[in-house]
């Protein structure tokens, strides 16, 4: 399985882009990135994943780089409601959630 | 379309007892998966089904079981609790497997479950 690395904390002020890094130096070939968030005292909620490009969706994007390595998710305007914890996940066959980063975001 | 339910919410268990969650998928989902989350953690995958058949575990003991119906609603079984399985039990289905092949996980609320 894919071991991911991410930052354990991140802050960002409202309505500021943010950039959320992930390591994924293990990852296979086959296997997509997939990003979780989880807010407090919810289940862990889908945001978006990708193979080889970057994509784009209503939540946020991911920037995946060329050798597949690493990944960036991100938020173009923070809000209130963005905080939570983010996990970045690497595996085919069911997901490893690892402890992933706690983003904060200051009014 | 209902998304993925949990139940009870809420569950307050003595060590040894034996205890059953459920889940019930979200509409169209065949696969369900099963994960543990303790406080300050990444949710841990216990095993997950397929149609009806386990088909991946994570490093839990046997105590730890589970049914898929054929209607895909699941259960988990935990068998003489121990004060480490105070936890969060998160359900998650999807509309087919392997998870990581694209097919997005939706999850429940979750269960708490106090071992005392």
């Amino acid at each position: 399985d894919a071991k991911t690395t991410q930052p354990n904390s991140m802050e960002s002020n409202e309505e500021e882009p943010v950039h959320l890094p992930c390591n994924h130096s293990t990852i296979s070939g086959t296997d997509y990135i997939h990003w979780y968030r989880q807010l407090p005292s919810q289940g862990p909620e889908y945001v978006i994943h990708g193979l080889t490009s970057n994509v784009n969706n209503r939540m946020a994007s991911l920037a995946i780089a060329e050798d597949r390595k690493s990944s960036t998710l991100i938020l173009h305007r923070a809000t209130l409601r963005d905080a939570a914890v983010y996990y970045c996940i690497g595996n085919t066959d069911k997901l490893i959630f690892g402890t992933g980063t706690r983003l904060q975001v200051f009014p | 379309e209902t998304g993925v339910t949990q139940s009870p919410t809420h569950l307050i268990k003595t060590r040894g007892q034996q205890v059953t969650l459920r889940c019930s998928s979200q509409s169209g989902h065949n696969t369900v998966s099963w994960y543990q989350q303790a406080l300050g953690q990444g949710p841990q995958f216990i095993f997950q089904y397929y149609r009806e058949e386990e088909n991946g575990r994570g490093n839990f003991p046997p105590r730890f079981s589970g049914l898929q119906f054929p209607n895909y609603s699941s259960e988990l079984n935990v068998n003489a609790l121990e004060l480490d399985d105070s936890a969060l039990y998160l359900c998650a289905s999807s509309v087919g497997w392997p998870s990581g092949r694209g097919y997005t996980q939706y999850f429940g609320p979750g269960t708490r479950l106090t071992v005392l």
